[in-house]
């Protein structure tokens, strides 16, 4: 069974970039769609992107700030996000499955604070 | 960006009650819909995709329906585990995008 665990910190100040590793366990980052998604009480759940093999698809709304990348030696999978604002305050969810994959496995989610 | 709006945003529900949570696609999306529990403090868990298919491991009184642009979700007995928040989220096109959440609280 398929297991995700997100880290990285906690706390980012405005206009830095926020990092997070995603560790899987359990599966292969050389299949599968690989996801980020992000929660607030707000706006809710929102979809950052998502990879698969050497192909990346970003929201629109965030894409000029997002990076995703992967280590497949280590099985993690990484979210870079720059620039950031006190909007960017969420809780960060990875996840296996994406556009074409259901949404299968989730992390635990990591709560990042965009604060000074 | 395809919106989604589920109604309702909150229901009260007592165990044993049947209930259905609606889900409408702002343009069809065929049936690439999927529904999702969320407990309070723990990460989603998909119950249903393609609007139809259960998810190994969930219990078989829940139960999804629908195409193009309209969806439902039932639960046909509510047990106590049930009362939780359900999103419905579109995987028909880029951006994948979900519902707001209905909120199913116990009378």
């Amino acid at each position: 069974q398929v297991q995700l665990q997100e880290s990285g910190p906690g706390l980012v100040k405005p206009s830095e970039t926020l990092s997070l590793t995603c560790t899987v366990s359990g599966g292969s980052l050389t299949n599968n769609y690989w996801t980020w998604i992000r929660q607030t009480p707000h706006r809710g759940l929102e979809w950052i992107g998502f990879f698969y093999r050497e192909t990346t698809n970003y929201n629109p709304s965030l894409k000029s700030r997002v990076t995703l990348s992967v280590d497949t030696s280590k099985n993690q999978f990484f979210l870079r996000l720059t620039s950031v604002t006190a909007a960017d305050t969420a809780m960060y969810y990875c996840v296996r499955g994406g556009q074409w994959e259901p949404l299968d496995s989730w992390g635990q989610g990591t709560l990042v604070t965009v604060s000074s | 960006d395809i919106q989604l709006t589920q109604s309702p945003s909150s229901l009260s529900a007592s165990v044993g009650d049947r209930v259905t949570i609606t889900c409408r696609a702002s343009q069809s999306i065929s049936t690439h819909l999927n529904w999702f529990q969320q407990r309070p403090g723990k990460a989603p868990k998909l119950l249903i995709f393609a609007a139809s298919t259960l998810q190994s491991g969930v219990p078989s009184r829940f139960g999804g329906s629908g195409s193009g642009t309209d969806f439902t979700l039932t639960i046909s007995s509510l047990e106590p585990e049930d009362f939780a928040t359900y999103f419905c989220q579109q995987s028909y096109r880029s951006p994948i995008t979900f519902g707001q959440g209905t909120r199913l609280e116990t009378k």
